[in-house]
């Protein structure tokens, strides 16, 4: 139950296409579901998050997509770029975000060819 | 958001020996956390650390092996103790201030 569900394992995405990653969660406790972005030798950089109380959120080419009903949410990356490539991981957390412990998926290695 | 410091950034460490990891923000924050990445894996948390209160372990880390001290609210340390070569990993310092921050990581090699 403390698990997220991570997919696609890794990605190849034209420069300008769309990238989407999905992610599944099976505690309804979860109430935050940051989306982290690591690039070699550093550490993860949080992107965009979101609480269940809204569908969507999108600040510049990122979107997440919350599904409450299914338990799901995904990353959108629009106008994917070269310079996007990179691990993502989709996580969660309950009881006031995170500032409790994060639960993490698996990381989507995504790769934008010019 | 917060600025965090990690040191040293990477080490390789004979077998037996150990190794404190240093961790450094540049403001006050209540929830420090430590986690261990294997190279193209994911995040697993180790410990929980508070200020002023005993570092909360998960499941299969345990403190005589990762003692982590917490003395004042910008700073905390992870010790690696004993090490094998599985302890070879990437150690991740964290800092919640309503959202987590990352420290760049430390790259451990053990031999």
């Amino acid at each position: 139950q403390q698990q997220v569900k991570q997919s696609p394992q890794s990605l190849i995405v034209q420069k300008g296409g769309i990238s989407i990653i999905n992610c599944a969660y099976e505690n309804t406790a979860f109430d935050y579901f940051p989306w982290y972005q690591q690039f070699p030798g550093k550490g993860p950089a949080l992107l965009i998050a979101i609480r269940p109380d809204v569908s969507e959120k999108k600040e510049g080419r990122f979107t997440i997509s919350f599904n409450k009903s299914a338990k799901q949410f995904s990353l959108h990356i629009m106008d994917s770029q070269p310079g996007d490539s990179a691990t993502y991981f989709c996580a969660a957390s309950m009881r006031g975000g995170a500032t409790n412990k994060l639960i993490f998926g698996t990381g989507t290695l995504l790769a934008v060819q010019p | 958001s917060a600025v965090i410091s990690q040191k040293p950034s990477r080490d390789i460490c004979q077998r037996g020996t150990s190794l404190t990891i240093q961790c450094q923000v540049d403001s006050q924050v209540t929830m420090m956390f430590w986690y261990r990445q294997q190279p193209g894996q994911s995040l697993t948390l180790i410990a929980t650390a508070n200020q002023g209160s005993e570092a909360t372990y998960e499941s299969g880390f345990v403190i005589d092996k990762f003692p982590i001290s917490r003395p004042n609210l910008t700073f905390s340390t992870l010790t690696v103790s004993n090490m094998s070569p599985e302890d070879s990993s990437i150690y991740l310092c964290s800092a919640a201030t309503g959202e987590a921050f990352f420290g760049q990581g430390t790259r451990l090699t053990v031999v």
